[in-house]
């Protein structure tokens, strides 16, 4: 297995350019969420979804768009990038009800994103 | 409100020295889980532990240990006899909810450094 995978690993975007961050998981995961992380704040959560055509907003959900067509990949969309927006992405995916497991998050390796 | 607070934002030690990171989360849910995460300077999330509401025990593994303590609404980890690989930002989580969505709540993170 692969796990979480994110691409790119690096992007430097023009304020006002549109992107994809892309992540794929291939463990069947139900649930799957993006954060984005500043110094000193932390993961925040921006969407996430419980499966296949389902999303919900996070913490952070302003500028970004999301879809869910497929169990393994949940794209990150950026319409119009924002220096605000400057930061590193990291998505992640969760089994559905195997709560026995001792680890139940899988992150993937992080995208950073710079935004002039 | 659901939050975690990580108040120590550096913590600096001499190697071999023990060192304690203070967690503290808010909620209201009677079921919750809570987490540790590393992340090292290569940047990626390493999961250290998952401890859900019901189970009050202490947790040990090689030096590391964990002091969960409802009455004070705290998660402490320790590191036994650090060493500089243990030199890190440590992130303490909480999710809510009786099934684990994957939808986790970070405090700020305590960036420790080992020094030799």
């Amino acid at each position: 297995n692969a796990g979480v995978t994110q691409t790119p690993k690096f992007q430097v975007l023009k304020t006002g350019q549109s992107m994809t961050l892309q992540c794929a998981q291939d463990m069947n995961h139900e649930y799957m969420s993006w954060y984005r992380q500043d110094p000193g704040m932390g993961l925040r959560l921006i969407h996430y979804s419980v499966g296949a055509g389902i999303t919900d907003q996070g913490e952070v959900p302003n500028g970004y768009n999301v879809s869910r067509s497929t169990t393994e990949d949940f794209p990150l969309r950026l319409l119009s990038a924002a220096p605000s927006q400057t930061s590193v992405y990291f998505c992640a995916s969760t089994p559905r009800g195997r709560i026995n497991l001792k680890e139940t998050q899988y992150f993937g390796p992080g995208t950073r994103l710079l935004v002039l | 409100a659901q939050k975690v607070t990580q108040a120590q934002t550096e913590i600096s030690v001499v190697e071999k020295e023990d060192v304690t990171l203070d967690c503290v989360y808010e909620t209201r849910d009677t079921t919750y889980y809570l987490f540790w995460y590393k992340q090292p300077p290569s940047g990626e999330l390493v999961f250290l532990i998952r401890r859900n509401s019901f189970d009050e025990q202490n947790e040990i593994s090689g030096r590391y240990s964990w002091n969960f303590q409802k009455s004070t609404s705290s998660f402490n980890f320790t590191i036994t006899a650090s060493q500089v690989v243990d030199s890190a930002v440590y992130f303490c989580a909480l999710s809510t909810g009786s099934s684990n969505t994957g939808k986790l709540i970070f405090g700020q993170g305590t960036t420790l450094q080992v020094k030799p």
